[in-house]
Order: structure tokens, then C-alpha cells, then sequence
């Protein structure tokens, strides 16, 4: 069935550890973004990419990379330099990028906790 | 300034009434879409409205309807006939574009609670 798939649901970093989060999506959307949810917080932009081979950071992209190679994958890493990482990380699409009535379609998203 | 201003941490409703989450908005562009998002326990966000700033008719969307005031920047979300599935989070969203990068900014949600 069609819709977007993150993996895994619960994740596990060690201190000084590089963990990647994984986004699949069979929507043939152009557009993927990452966002992270805290607590009591609403979502923030990490990163976005409007087309394969091309991403631009978001708000706050400090401490995460990503990759595009192909239209239906887009990972993030969460790397060492992410002092505080634990937090819930949602993978989204739209149909196009850069258009102000764009829906965004969301995977069920990846717990990210430190040990 | 907060761009997205939702008052509102949590809500209690009575089933079957109607409620109305609040949210305010900033903004200084004159195109803009404002968004509302619910967020079940499982946390994947589901799109429920979408409101557009030269749009003159309030959205619709099912038991959804978006009473946008554009002079006082509200965008508050009405929910008919609530039921038990509609306990959730939800979330107002605006976006604002800014020549080819668009930018949509949450606001920090309400916790709706649906009582029998």
C-alpha cells in the first residue's frame, strides 16, 4: 500500500555514536522533509529536499546530515555533534516542494533516546 | 513574535458537542496558507484543513471548518459533533513563501480530550 515508511520505531544511541534514521516513500512525491518534535514543542525543520541529489537545511539542521540519491529515500543521520538528539523524528512528503498549499504527508515517526 | 500562537495546552469536550481550537497567526506577507495537522497517540500527523490567505470562503472539510479571520490573523479550527476518535493533538501550521523556499511553521498544539 502507498504512504511513507520509517524505520525503526524505536532507536538507541550511545554516547559518541552516529545512528541513521531511515524515510522510504512510494508516493512519487518530489519533495521530503525531516522534522523534529519535543515535547511540548511544535515541529521543527531539520532538512528538505526538493529533487534527488539536492537538500537545503532548516531550522535547526546542526548536528544532522541527509542524503537524496534516490526520489524515494531520503535518510537522516543523527551524528556525535547532536548533543541532545532524543526527541521524535517525523519523515514527510508533498507533491511538489515550494508551493504555499502544499499538504504534507507523514510516516509514523522514529523515537530517538540516548543511553 | 511567535509566528504560530495556539493558547490552548489541552482541551476536555463532551462527546458529540462541538469545539474550537484556537490559533493565531503572524505574518507580514500577503500570500500565505494556514494549515491544521491531528496527531493521534500513534504519532504519525494527519492533514485535516487548509485555509488560503486570498481565499474567501471559510474551508471545509467533513465535520472540519476553519473560521478564518483574516483581519484579527485567526485561524481557529471547529470540529462538529465530536467523537471519541477525535481525542488527539493538533496542530495549526502556516506557510509563508519566500521565492521558492517555502517555510511552515508549527505551532506548540493542543491536546484534545473527547469525554464519554
Amino acid at each position: 500500500d502507498g504512504g511513507i515508511t520509517q524505520s525503526p520505531k524505536y532507536l538507541f544511541r550511545k554516547e559518541g555514536q552516529n545512528v541513521t534514521l531511515s524515510c522510504e516513500q512510494n508516493l512519487n512525491h518530489d519533495a521530503m522533509y525531516w522534522y523534529r518534535q519535543d515535547p511540548g514543542q511544535g515541529l521543527r525543520l531539520i532538512y528538505y529536499s526538493q529533487i534527488v541529489n539536492d537538500f537545503q537545511k532548516g531550522d535547526i539542521a546542526e548536528g544532522y546530515s541527509v542524503s537524496r540519491e534516490k526520489k524515494e529515500s531520503f535518510p537522516l543521520t543523527v551524528t556525535s555533534a547532536q548533543k541532545n538528539p532524543t526527541a521524535f523524528y517525523l519523515c514527510a512528503t508533498s507533491k511538489r516542494g515550494a508551493v504555499t498549499n502544499e499538504k504534507l504527508f507523514f510516516g509514523s515517526g522514529t523515537q530517538l533516546s540516548v543511553l | 513574535a511567535q509566528k504560530i500562537t495556539q493558547t490552548q495546552p489541552g482541551m476536555f469536550v463532551q462527546e458529540k458537542e462541538a469545539v474550537t481550537l484556537d490559533c493565531t497567526y503572524d505574518t507580514s506577507d500577503q500570500s500565505y496558507g494556514l494549515f491544521w495537522y491531528k496527531q493521534p497517540s500513534s504519532g504519525e500527523m494527519i492533514f485535516l484543513i487548509y485555509q488560503g490567505s486570498y481565499d474567501e470562503q471559510n474551508a471545509t472539510e467533513g465535520r472540519y471548518s476553519l473560521n478564518f479571520q483574516k483581519a484579527r490573523k485567526s485561524a481557529n479550527l471547529v470540529i462538529s459533533a465530536s467523537q471519541l476518535g477525535d481525542s488527539a493533538m493538533y496542530f495549526c501550521a502556516m506557510s509563508e513563501f519566500n521565492f521558492g523556499n517555502e517555510k511552515l511553521t508549527f505551532g506548540t498544539g493542543t491536546r484534545l480530550t473527547i469525554i464519554p
